[in-house]
């Protein structure tokens, strides 16, 4: 079965910490993406990443930055979590090319204090 | 701007009764089309994909979508509803030239009563 795993279901930070959220795929896809998702404002692209250490800025990336290392690793790195941040964050691969399909992570809870 | 609308928050359907999720786009050129279901607290699962042919496209779990390009749309349907179906359903569209960003509705949360 196709797996994209994302490290913390559930996190609880502070003001001002620093926060990593870690997305591993098992899919060899090349594509990798952060969505950050409200109630009400559906999916919102914070970044997405087409290849090893390339990335792109998606809709709303102030206060976030990543990090694409090896393949099958992508990482949203919150500087300095602000209150405003708190929502659940989706990562999501796909393969090279537009007919794909994205393959979803479980999600991660972030409460920010 | 390019954007996908859900126009309904909720969609109430009793069990074995058809339903409707529906789905609009204003986006450029020729679009791909997707649906996805979201139990609750779980990540994005993949229903069913238009992306050219036949304007009726078959998924998982019996639901299917008609793409309707005159009317920019592309409604989830299913015949028979089931409890199990209760979930919220997002629309996606990925314009062409697009990469490969999806751009997402708000949601339709389905709720199947008995």
């Amino acid at each position: 079965d196709v797996k994209v795993t994302q490290s913390s279901r559930y996190l609880v930070k502070r003001t001002g910490e620093k926060v990593f959220l870690e997305c591993v795929q098992d899919m060899d896809h090349e594509n990798m993406f952060w969505y950050r998702q409200d109630p009400g404002l559906g999916l919102r692209l914070i970044y997405f990443s087409y290849d090893v250490k390339m990335k792109e800025k998606g809709d709303i990336p102030e206060g976030y930055s990543v990090s694409r290392e090896k393949k099958e690793r992508f990482s949203l790195i919150l500087e300095s979590a602000s209150t405003n941040q708190t929502s659940m964050y989706l990562c999501a691969s796909s393969s090279q090319g537009a007919t794909g399909e994205l393959f979803f992570g479980e999600g991660s809870r972030l409460t920010v204090l | 701007a390019q954007s996908v609308a859900q126009p309904e928050d909720q969609v109430n359907v009793a069990e074995g009764n058809p339903l409707t999720v529906k789905c609009t786009y204003s986006v450029s050129g020729n679009p791909y089309l997707f649906w996805y279901v979201q139990y609750p607290n779980r990540g994005l699962q993949f229903l069913l994909k238009y992306i050219t042919g036949d304007n009726l496209v078959k998924g998982s779990y019996g639901f299917e979508a008609e793409f309707n390009k005159s009317q920019t749309s592309f409604h989830l349907k299913k015949p028979s509803a089931l409890v199990s179906d209760s979930a919220l359903y997002f629309c996606a569209v990925r314009p062409s030239g697009g990469y490969n960003k999806l751009i997402f509705g708000a949601g339709t949360r389905l709720a199947v009563h008995p």
